[in-house]
């Protein structure tokens, strides 16, 4: 199946920094979903791509979907104590195939 | 606005036993997935459905059914639970076509001893 590598795995950063992470995948999607996951809690959608080359944003968040159909980035400016928990990408092949391939996540903490 | 509710929050299993997850969405929305989370591996697909009445195998099935009883309700059962089936288990649902953002519940803390 498809793999999706999430870089970097984890990020330490100091309140008011901007925070920049990407994925990269062994083959086209369609379509390129950001999540963030909190503890205890499912992921919940931050941006959604539907297009190469297409740049989203969405407060904060700035997210594109690449050129060639296998990255995705996303970039959070200012970071605040609530960005902390687990951001994710998940990538969708088909759009008649709504199966998502996720990312490993990447864990973010804020430093006050 | 319940989204996608999933129960129980946890469940504590002997090897062997068995039990069913539920979940239930109140969004309208066609296609169903169950996911499992691992530490260090994102989340893998176990099974989804594109819509009421068929199921599909996802990346990791084995030890796991399905049953898509109705449009708003997905079940997950482990027919005899194994301690590598410990993990965090994910509903989530999706309207299919234009929308493929996938929604999800809580989740289920599943450990099995």
């Amino acid at each position: 199946g498809q793999q999706l590598n999430q870089s970097p795995q984890s990020m330490f950063i100091q309140e008011g920094e901007d925070v920049s992470m990407n994925c990269t995948s062994s083959s086209i999607f369609n379509t390129w979903l950001w999540y963030k996951q909190e503890p205890g809690e499912g992921p919940v959608l931050l941006i959604a791509l539907y297009k190469a080359g297409e740049l989203t944003s969405n407060g904060r968040l700035t997210a594109q979907f690449g050129i060639t159909r296998k990255d995705s980035f996303l970039n959070i400016s200012a970071s605040i104590p609530t960005d902390v928990g687990i951001d994710f990408c998940a990538g969708q092949v088909d759009f008649g195939n709504e199966k998502l391939t996720f990312g490993t996540g990447t864990r973010l903490t804020i430093i006050p | 606005n319940a989204g996608v509710t999933q129960t129980p929050k946890f469940q504590v299993l002997k090897t062997g036993q068995s039990m069913t997850l539920q979940c239930a969405q109140d969004m309208n929305h066609n296609s169903m997935y169950w996911y499992r989370q691992d530490p260090g591996m994102g989340l893998r697909l176990i099974y989804y459905s594109a819509s009421e009445g068929t199921t599909d195998k996802g990346e990791v099935p084995n030890g796991y059914n399905v049953s898509r009883l109705n449009k708003r309700e997905f079940s997950l059962r482990l027919e005899s639970a194994a301690p590598s089936q410990t993990s965090v288990y994910f509903c989530a649902s999706s309207q299919r076509l234009l929308r493929t953002e996938a929604f999800f519940g809580q989740g289920t803390r599943l450990t099995v001893v």
